[in-house]
């Protein structure tokens, strides 16, 4: 199993709406992270957990909440969005191994948009 | 100052040709890993190639190679016999030092590749 999956594909939420975003790895992966993407730019980071604990959180709005329930799940729990923070989140994991350098394994990611 | 830089914004191709797509970057780190990932208009982030800054030789997996040139810092992502299916957005990317504290995936603006029948 070499998925991160994350759920749902797509969202269309409220700027009063409660809503989160799941993603789901299961290839034993210790580092989580949240990437945001607008159309046609590379994905910025937004935060980062590594064995379940907050490590990075890159100045991010406190409408967005990260949170991290078990090694295997991290959520993006969303409030009082804006209609900018319309975009694609991406969930990506990666081992964490002293001495070596691993690139990350994205999921397909939720396209949000907020109206 | 930008650590990764594609200064190729869109490239065409014809099929079944070979094409480069330019990647240089800049870190004052000796250890560091390079990574090419495509981008269909799904929107996944697909993995293609990783190379590592002591690895002697270029990294090759299938029909993509990298092109490392360590003096130049360069890192040039090579397809070869393209496909239509290889039309996506292609980032190129950098993660810097050993160890677990580093954890930031720096990505390039990214190179739209269009492959022509």
């Amino acid at each position: 199993d070499t998925e991160v999956t994350q759920t749902p594909k797509h969202l269309v939420m409220g700027m009063t709406n409660k809503k989160s975003l799941k993603c789901e790895q299961h290839m034993g992966h210790r580092a989580m992270y949240w990437y945001k993407q607008k159309a046609k730019k590379p994905p910025e980071l937004m935060f980062v957990y590594s064995y379940e604990k907050l490590s990075i959180n890159e100045s991010v709005p406190s409408r967005f909440s990260p949170e991290c329930p078990n090694s295997s799940l991290l959520n993006l729990h969303l409030h009082a969005l804006q209609p900018e923070d319309s975009a694609l989140y991406l969930c990506a994991s990666s081992r964490l191994a002293a001495g070596t350098l691993y690139g990350y394994t994205f999921g397909s990611g939720t396209r949000l948009t907020v109206v | 100052a930008q650590k990764i830089t594609q200064t190729q914004p869109g490239m065409f191709v014809q099929e079944k040709e070979a094409v480069t797509l330019d990647c240089t970057y800049d870190t004052s780190d000796q250890s560091y890993g390079l990574f090419w990932y495509k981008q269909p208009s799904s929107g996944e982030m697909i993995f293609l190639i990783y190379q590592g800054s002591y690895d002697e030789q270029n990294a090759t997996e299938g029909r993509y190679s990298l092109n490392f040139q360590k003096a130049r810092k360069s890192a040039n992502l090579v397809i070869s016999a393209s496909q239509l299916g290889d039309s996506a957005m292609y980032f190129c990317a950098m993660r810097e030092g050993i160890g677990g504290s580093n954890y930031k995936l720096t990505f390039g603006k990214g190179t739209l590749l269009t492959v022509n029948p």
